[in-house]
């Protein structure tokens, strides 16, 4: 079955640590995603990649890094100089031709400063 | 002004009623529209896309108005199963830019 797939789940990180999210997608998209989301809050772009070897920042880029250098994988780093990294972490992927196209969520990750 | 704005509710509604969403947007060159349904602790899943003619899926309809840059979200006959947070989604740029996301608004439907 196609799909995004993120892992952890669940992730425990102590306090300057860097920890790595994964993020897999089977569908073929060109575009994948990197979004945060606080407790009670919307998401928020972190950042954004249309094109293998290719990324930009989102709204919220400091402390974290990416790399794109297969179509179908889009990690994020979480770095020690993000200050408050705990939260519910989403990764997307979307199709950039055929006319208006809506993106596809991994299941995401609870990422835990302890 | 937020790129994207919702109400956040929450909306109360009995079983059976009518509930509407506004979203508006502030980039007036916003190409597609969304909205997304998430459940509690759950990623967001595609409720529908909005297109310019309006589009209805069965209890659901969706509106785009580009003059005054909002987009809404009618839910006829709600069931206990729509309470979730219905979140409004913009693009603009093309098919390859980012996707900008409103806060989400929750509703709460009750017996």
């Amino acid at each position: 079955d196609g799909g995004i797939t993120q892992s952890p789940k669940y992730l425990f990180r102590k306090e300057g640590q860097n920890v790595t999210l994964s993020c897999e997608q089977n569908l073929n998209h060109d575009a994948m995603y990197w979004y945060r989301q606080d407790p009670g809050q919307g998401l928020r772009l972190i950042y954004y990649s249309q094109i293998v070897n290719d990324f930009q920042k989102g709204d919220i880029a400091e402390g974290y890094s990416v790399s794109r250098e297969k179509k179908e994988s889009f990690p994020l780093t979480v770095t020690s100089a993000q200050k408050n990294p705990t939260a519910f972490y989403l990764c997307a992927s979307r199709a950039t031709t055929g006319g208006i196209t809506e993106a596809f969520f991994g299941q995401g990750t609870r990422l835990t400063v302890v | 002004r937020k790129e994207v704005e919702q109400d956040p509710g929450p909306f109360n509604v009995p079983e059976g009623a009518t509930v509407a969403f506004n979203c508006t947007y502030s980039n007036s060159a916003s190409q597609s529209f969304f909205w997304y349904r998430q459940d509690c602790r759950k990623e967001p899943k595609l409720l529908m896309s909005v297109y310019s003619s309006g589009n209805e899926d069965g209890r659901f309809t969706a509106q785009l108005n580009r003059a005054s840059q909002y987009i809404s979200l009618l839910i006829r006959d709600s069931k206990l199963s729509d309470s979730a947070t219905y979140l409004c989604v913009v693009n603009w740029g093309g098919t390859a830019s980012k996707l900008t996301f409103g806060t989400g608004t929750r509703l709460q439907v009750t017996l």
